[in-house]
């Protein structure tokens, strides 16, 4: 299995608090993702990165900001979280070059209460 | 209009039965092409990879269509094992997922 983990894998938080979640990777990937997935949504795509302090918004960043100092870390932050935040938050990384897989953590399961 | 689009299903099927998922994407600029499959909410993991020829893995088929920006996913002679949820997912830069499709087979 790939070299990815995130951390915590559950945590419940109230309203309003910030919430950071973490993404580690030992595999030296350019690519990694923030994706929240929720009952008839699929996965959608928070933030991604394409390097050391270069990233981009996806479908659903309000609300969300990310930063990544080191390659094997990705950081997702709610600097104020809202119930509509409660979701199952996944972390994916990849190589980026064409067909290359992408490889997921076991996902965060966070309750904004 | 969303940018990966699946018929969320479900499909409830027999033992043995042929299943066949479609998808349609927007951007032409596309690259890569997936099919991942998911269990119980637990983190997607590849199944297969779309290639422009199409491409075969034992019972699962996979067929891409880029006139058509459609991709399509074959399993024959379906198992209770194959019992899963069926993600489409394409790449242009970021990595983009449909919303996947809901996939129940039957003894």
């Amino acid at each position: 299995d790939a070299g990815i983990t995130q951390s915590p894998r559950h945590k419940v938080t109230e309203t309003g608090t910030p919430v950071t979640l973490r993404c580690h990777q030992t595999e030296n990937h350019r690519y990694m993702y923030w994706y929240r997935q929720d009952p008839g949504h699929g996965l959608r795509l928070i933030h991604y990165s394409y390097g050391v302090k270069d990233t981009d918004k996806g479908e659903v960043s309000d609300g969300y900001s990310v930063s990544r100092s080191k390659t094997e870390d990705f950081l997702l932050t709610l600097e104020s979280a809202t119930s509509s935040q409660t979701s199952v938050y996944f972390c994916a990384i990849s190589e980026g070059t064409s067909n290359t897989e992408a490889f997921f953590g076991q996902g965060t399961r966070l309750t904004v209460v | 209009r969303k940018e990966v689009e699946q018929d969320p299903g479900p499909f409830n099927v027999p033992e043995g039965a042929t299943v066949a998922f479609n998808c349609t994407y927007s951007n032409s600029a596309s690259q890569s092409f997936f099919w991942y499959r998911q269990d119980c909410r637990k983190e997607p993991k590849l199944l297969m990879s779309v290639y422009s020829s199409g491409n075969e893995d034992g019972r699962f088929t996979a067929q891409l269509n880029r006139a058509s920006q459609y991709i399509s996913l074959l399993i024959r002679d379906s198992k209770l094992s194959d019992s899963a949820t069926y993600l489409c997912v394409v790449r242009w830069g970021k990595l983009i997922f449909g919303q996947g499709t809901e996939l129940s087979v039957k003894p």
